[in-house]
């Protein structure tokens, strides 16, 4: 079965700075997808980023990208010129591309960043 | 992207009673997914709801204490019965859109149980 596993239950940041989220995930598959989303105060989950694994250049948003390393199973999130509407919990989820639409996100247990003014 | 709503967005309830959150998409989706989740904690899915069949349910979670109805592509329910304090939790609601795999939230349901 497959595990996503953020090792920093918080972070900090300054505002202008910038900031990395570690992720990593165990899976014997070779084809899937990772996602960071981001659930502000408000509650509502958010999709930051979506990275496909069998594309080797790392996804891109405007001030979020992504440090995507499949052999070592590591999808790391990193926010330039941090603001403070990006204060929110971070999670990073993975899903199966085998079995369709049916297939489960997988989360983990996420990441709390406060940005500082 | 699609646009998901939830009513109610909160509600206090008394132990024993059953309470029904409403998830209606804009768009037709394919899955609709549920998911339980306790303040400053991860997410955990309940149950996958596909239309016109019954919904699978994860380890821990069955059909008489969480009911599920998909009658059609926009728009699913999920009962909470019987309610008891440890029910007390956000309930969120998820889309896929058919294209892709990721999946999309409403603003979920804030839910005390008294």
């Amino acid at each position: 079965a497959q595990t996503v596993t953020q090792s920093q239950p918080e972070m900090s940041v300054q505002e202008a700075e910038t900031v990395t989220l570690s992720c990593t995930y165990d899976t014997s598959e070779s084809d899937y997808y990772l996602f960071w989303y981001k659930q502000p105060p408000s509650r509502q989950m958010i999709l930051v980023i979506r990275q496909e694994a069998y594309k080797q250049q790392n996804a891109t948003e405007n001030r979020f990208s992504v440090n995507f390393q499949k052999a070592a199973k590591s999808f790391s999130l990193k926010i330039s010129d941090s603001q403070l509407g990006d204060a929110a919990m971070y999670f990073c989820a993975y899903r199966s591309v085998y079995g369709g639409a049916t297939n489960k996100l997988i989360f983990g247990t996420g990441t709390l960043l406060a940005v500082q003014p | 992207s699609a646009v998901i709503s939830q009513k109610p967005s909160r509600d206090i309830c008394q132990r024993g009673t059953s309470l029904t959150i409403q998830c209606q998409v804009d768009s037709q989706v394919t899955m609709m997914f549920w998911y339980r989740q306790q303040p400053g904690q991860s997410l955990t899915l309940i149950a996958t709801a596909n239309q016109g069949s019954e919904a699978t349910y994860e380890s821990g979670f069955v059909i008489d204490k969480f009911p599920i109805s998909r009658p059609n592509l926009t728009f699913s329910t999920l009962t909470v019965s019987n309610m008891s304090p440890e029910d007390s939790s956000i309930y969120l609601c998820s889309g896929d859109r058919p294209e892709g795999y990721e999946q999309f939230f409403g603003p979920g349901t804030r839910l005390t149980v008294l």
